[in-house]
C-alpha cells in the first residue's frame, strides 16, 4: 500500500518568513495530493490540493509543488502569520479513495 | 448545512465494553471514512464506504466494524474495547476527491 513520509515534524519560523513542508510517497498510482491544516481540538481542514496532471498550484500565500518522477510534493507558505500556527498534514491517494496521511508537521509562527 | 457531525464528543470505556460512534453528513456525499489519530502517527484509515450498503477495510481495520445503512450515516463499532483503541476518531465524507472532516471523538479505554 501507499506510504507517505513527511518532514520536518516540527517547524518554527518568525512571522513574515516562509515555511516549507516536504512529503514523499511510494505508490506511483497515487494521483491526488491534498494538504490539511488542523487546529487544536478540531478536525483537519483542506487548505490546498493538487492532482497528478499539474506541477504547481497557488492560492494566495499558499502553494504546492509536485514532482511525480521523484514522488515528492511540498507545501510552501509565504509571509507567515501567527494564525498559520497549526499542525499540517500531507496525504496521497489513488482513485480507490484509500488516502494515506503523513505524520504531520507542527508549525509555530513566532510574532 | 452542518457538514459532518460526530456523536459523542468524548467517551470513556472499560476494557471489554462495546460502543458505537455515529457519523452524519448532510452534503449528499457518496464516500465516507473513519480514521483514528494517534500522537506522531497522523491519521490512519480504519474503514471506508463508497456508497450506501458498502464498506471496505482501510489500513487498520482490526477490532472495528462499520455499517452504512443510510447514505448520510456511517457507524463505527467497537465490540470489545481494548486500551490500544484509545485514540481520537475522525469521520470524513467526500465526493470524488476533497474530504470533509468532523470534529472528532476522543475515546479513552481504561
Amino acid at each position: 500500500g501507499e506510504n507517505v513520509e513527511q518532514h520536518p515534524s516540527t517547524l518554527s519560523v518568525q512571522e513574515g518568513d516562509s515555511a516549507v513542508i516536504k512529503c514523499t510517497y511510494s505508490d506511483s498510482a497515487s494521483n491526488y495530493f491534498p494538504w490539511y491544516k488542523q487546529e487544536l481540538g478540531k478536525g483537519p481542514q483542506l487548505i490546498i490540493d493538487i492532482r497528478s496532471n499539474v506541477g504547481e498550484k497557488k492560492d494566495q500565500r499558499i502553494a504546492v509543488t509536485l514532482n511525480k518522477t521523484a514522488k515528492h510534493f511540498s507545501l510552501h507558505i509565504t509571509e507567515t502569520q501567527p494564525e498559520d500556527s497549526a499542525v499540517y498534514f500531507c496525504a496521497a491517494s489513488a482513485l480507490d479513495n484509500d488516502m494515506r496521511f503523513g505524520a504531520g508537521t507542527r508549525l509555530t509562527v513566532k510574532p | 448545512n452542518a457538514g459532518v457531525t460526530q456523536t459523542p464528543k468524548f467517551r470513556v470505556l472499560k476494557t471489554g465494553q462495546s460502543m458505537t460512534l455515529l457519523c452524519a453528513q448532510d452534503m449528499n456525499h457518496e464516500y465516507m471514512y473513519w480514521y483514528r489519530q494517534d500522537p506522531g502517527m497522523g491519521l490512519r484509515l480504519i474503514h471506508y464506504s463508497v456508497g450506501e450498503g458498502t464498506t471496505a477495510k482501510g489500513e487498520v481495520p482490526d477490532g472495528y466494524n462499520v455499517s452504512r445503512l443510510k447514505k448520510q450515516n456511517f457507524l463505527l463499532g467497537l465490540e470489545s474495547a481494548a486500551p490500544s483503541q484509545t485514540s481520537v476518531y475522525f469521520c470524513a465524507s467526500s465526493g470524488l476527491y476533497e474530504q470533509y472532516f468532523g470534529p472528532g471523538t476522543r475515546l479513552t479505554v481504561t
